[in-house]
C-alpha cells in the first residue's frame, strides 16, 4: 500500500541555519504531495502542496519538489527562524485519504 | 464555524469506560475523515466519510471503534470498552470536495487527546 517515510528526527538547528527534512513516498498511480506543519498548541496546517511531478510547492521560505524520479519530495529552507519550530509532516493523498510520514520535529535555537 | 472545531479538547477515562468524541466540520465540506495521533508517531487514517456514508472504514483498528455522521454536519467517534492503547490524540478533518478530484486540501481540527488510564 501507499506510504511516506520521513528523515527521523529531532533536528536542531541554530538560526539562519539551511533545513532539509528528507521525504519518500511509495504509491500507485501519482498521487499529490503535502507538507504539514504541528506549531505547539496548534492543530495542523498545511505548509505546501504539488499535485504533479516536477512541481514545486513554496510558502513562507519554505519549498519541496515533486520528483517522480526519485519519489521524493523534500522541504527545504533556506534561512529558519525561531518561529519555525514545530513538527512537520509530510503526506500523500491516497485513495480520498491521507497517508502521513511519522513527522520530524524541528527545533530552532536563536 | 470559521474552522474544524472537536469536543471535548481533552478526555481522560478508566479503562473500560465507552467514550465519544465530536467533530464539527467547515459548514458545507461534504467530506470528513479521522486519524489517531499515538504520541511521537504520525497520523493513521481511521475512518472517511462522503456526507453521511463511510465509503472506507478501513483504518478503525478494532470492533470497538465506530463512526457516524449526520448528513453534511457533525460526526461521532464512538470508542467502547477503551484501552490504554486508544490513549492518542483523535484528529478530525474536512473537505469541501467530492470524490474523485486529484487534490482536496484537509482542513483539520485542534484534536482532542483521550487518555485512558
Amino acid at each position: 500500500g501507499d506510504s511516506v517515510t520521513q528523515m527521523e528526527g529531532p533536528v536542531t538547528l541554530s538560526e539562519e541555519a539551511f533545513l532539509t527534512i528528507n521525504c519518500t513516498y511509495t504509491a500507485t498511480g501519482y498521487p499529490s504531495l503535502f507538507w504539514y506543519v504541528q506549531y505547539p498548541g496548534e492543530g495542523l496546517q498545511l505548509l505546501l502542496k504539488a499535485t504533479k511531478a516536477d512541481d514545486k510547492g513554496s510558502n513562507k521560505g519554505f519549498e519541496a519538489t515533486y520528483r517522480k524520479e526519485t519519489t521524493s519530495f523534500h522541504l527545504e529552507k533556506g534561512s529558519v527562524q525561531v518561529s519555525d519550530s514545530a513538527v512537520y509532516f509530510c503526506a500523500l493523498q491516497g485513495a480520498q485519504k491521507l497517508v502521513f510520514g511519522q513527522g520530524t520535529r524541528l527545533t530552532i535555537n536563536p | 464555524g470559521a474552522g474544524v472545531s472537536q469536543s471535548p479538547s481533552n478526555k481522560v477515562t478508566e479503562k473500560g469506560k465507552d467514550v465519544e468524541l465530536r467533530c464539527d466540520p467547515i459548514s458545507g465540506h461534504t467530506a470528513l475523515y479521522w486519524y489517531r495521533q499515538r504520541l511521537g508517531q504520525g497520523l493513521e487514517f481511521l475512518i472517511y466519510f462522503q456526507g453521511n456514508s463511510a465509503p472506507d472504514k478501513s483504518g478503525l483498528p478494532s470492533d470497538r471503534f465506530s463512526a457516524e455522521r449526520t448528513g453534511e454536519s457533525v460526526s461521532t467517534l464512538t470508542i467502547q470498552r477503551t484501552q490504554q492503547e486508544d490513549s492518542a490524540v483523535y484528529l478530525c478533518a474536512s473537505t469541501p470536495l467530492g470524490v474523485g478530484l486529484i487534490y482536496n486540501e484537509q482542513f483539520f481540527g485542534p484534536g482532542t487527546r483521550l487518555t485512558v488510564l
